[in-house]
């Protein structure tokens, strides 16, 4: 079966860090672009991150960028988000997805999903 | 940056009705539009990609349309599984997500 498994969210001070990890069964995590999008609590669905295959590019969105630093590790089947200066805005549910890629005619649809890991970032 | 606008923000529907969300993009994307179902408490899932093209296992009564800046997805026959919240994305650039419709289907 096709999945993706979230962990390292929790409660973190403002200012703190954090290390979210996604590993992959059921497909070879190498062979597709990957990606992080977020929910805050109540809210829409944000992109922050996306890792391409063979690490070639990663991209970020404009409200983590020099503080969100994405990686894989192909040899664990891992995707991870390293979480630096955090602040009460960063507070939601993190989502690991995977890029469906040729077979969605185009690169940017995320056609396996991750049931996601809760960060809270709070004083 | 690209921006997604969907309308209306809820809809309350019956069993058997028609449901239409429109979703609009500031600037031209081709057809390189997503819809997504998220229902309280999970991940979202893909339900069409490429503004027409329905994803695997996803029922006939869901469809797609539109392309440029205007997009539509629509509910022929609403069943109750089919509430909760639908978001369209564009997939032209770097995502953006429009804010979201939620359907209720009494």
């Amino acid at each position: 079966e096709v999945q993706l498994v979230e962990s390292g969210g929790g409660p973190v001070k403002p200012g703190g860090s954090l290390r979210l990890s996604c590993e992959a069964s059921g497909f070879t995590l190498s062979s597709y672009n990957m990606h992080w999008v977020r929910q805050a609590p109540g809210k829409g669905l944000e992109w922050v991150s996306s890792s391409t295959i063979m690490s070639s590019y990663f991209y970020y969105a404009a409200s983590v960028t020099g503080r969100f630093a994405v990686s894989r590790d192909n040899a664990k089947n891992s995707l991870y988000l390293y979480m630096n200066n955090l602040g009460i805005e960063d507070t939601g549910v993190y989502y690991c997805a995977r890029d469906c890629g040729g077979a969605c005619r185009n690169y940017w649809n995320f056609d396996v999903w991750g049931r996601g890991t809760l960060v809270t970032v709070s004083s | 940056d690209i921006q997604m606008t969907q309308s209306p923000s809820s809809v309350s529907a019956s069993v058997g009705d028609t449901v239409t969300i429109a979703c609009r993009a500031s600037q031209g994307i081709g057809p390189w539009l997503a819809w997504y179902q998220q229902k309280p408490g999970t991940a979202p899932k893909l339900l069409i990609y490429a503004a027409s093209n329905l994803h695997n296992g996803v029922p006939l009564r869901f469809s797609g349309s539109g392309s440029g800046t205007d997009f539509t997805l629509t509910i022929s026959g609403v069943q109750p599984e089919d509430s909760g919240t639908y978001y369209c994305q564009q997939a032209n650039s770097f995502p953006r997500f429009g804010q979201g419709t939620r359907v209720e289907v009494k």
